[in-house]
């Protein structure tokens, strides 16, 4: 089966500064990647969506240039936290899909990355 | 919109006794339907999918969920749960299987002894 990795698992920062979360699809090649913001015992909210060669697409609301997302290659995407802050703590994930071969394609999802910022 | 709604937040259930998530969705067009697990800590696995074609769907793990359109439901079932089922469970809708789907808010499966 397809399988979508994270890296790290987990990370805790200063505030202030930034951190970089790394998203690979192992397996197949991911034309789009998305990004989710997960709160404690919340939901997951779309943050981008990252097609590979192109500048990401933002969620209303998501700041872009706090989230900076890059999509270089087929089978790495990376989040990029700037300036964190406490508020910006929480689980992070992934997921990748090969895309636009077929309809019923399905995405695959990582197993996120848990951000404390103190 | 697309919107979909789990209306337990929690629920708690015997080991051995049968279970029945609810899913809800609002969609306008035939819908791409998904049930997701999350183990805690961990990200999400899919446990099945609909898109079209027979209307009971059976997934891993012995779960299984049935479109039922004039209901706008799409819920998960399983005859006979396992305490390694304790986890939270999410229904997902989306226009196709690739592009960005849209998650209920979950409900959380407690397993009694």
């Amino acid at each position: 089966g397809a399988v979508v990795s994270q890296h790290p698992s987990r990370v805790i920062c200063k505030s202030g500064t930034s951190v970089k979360i790394e998203c690979r699809s192992l397996d197949f090649q991911a034309t789009t990647m998305f990004w989710y913001r997960q709160f404690p015992k919340q939901s997951l909210m779309l943050m981008a969506t990252s097609n590979e060669g192109s500048k990401a697409t933002y969620e209303q609301g998501v700041e872009k240039d706090k989230f900076l997302i890059n999509h270089a290659s087929l089978t790495l995407s990376t989040l990029t936290v700037t300036s964190a802050h406490p508020e910006d703590s929480s689980f992070y994930i992934c997921s990748a899909s090969s895309g636009f071969r077929s309809s019923t394609d399905t995405q695959y999802f990582g197993p996120g990355t848990r951000l404390t910022v103190l | 919109a697309q919107s979909v709604t789990q209306p337990d937040i929690h629920i708690t259930v015997s080991e051995g006794a049968s279970l029945e998530l609810r899913c809800n969705y609002s969609y306008g067009a035939t819908p791409y339907l998904f049930w997701y697990v999350q183990s805690p800590g961990q990200g999400l696995q899919l446990l099945l999918k609909y898109f079209s074609g027979d209307t009971l769907v059976q997934g891993i793990k012995g779960f299984e969920a049935e479109f039922k359109r004039s209901q706008s439901s799409f819920n998960l079932r399983k005859p006979s749960v396992h305490w390694s089922d304790a986890a939270e469970y999410f229904c997902a809708v989306g226009n196709t299987g690739f592009q960005k789907l849209v998650f209920g808010t979950g409900t959380r499966l407690l397993v009694s002894p």
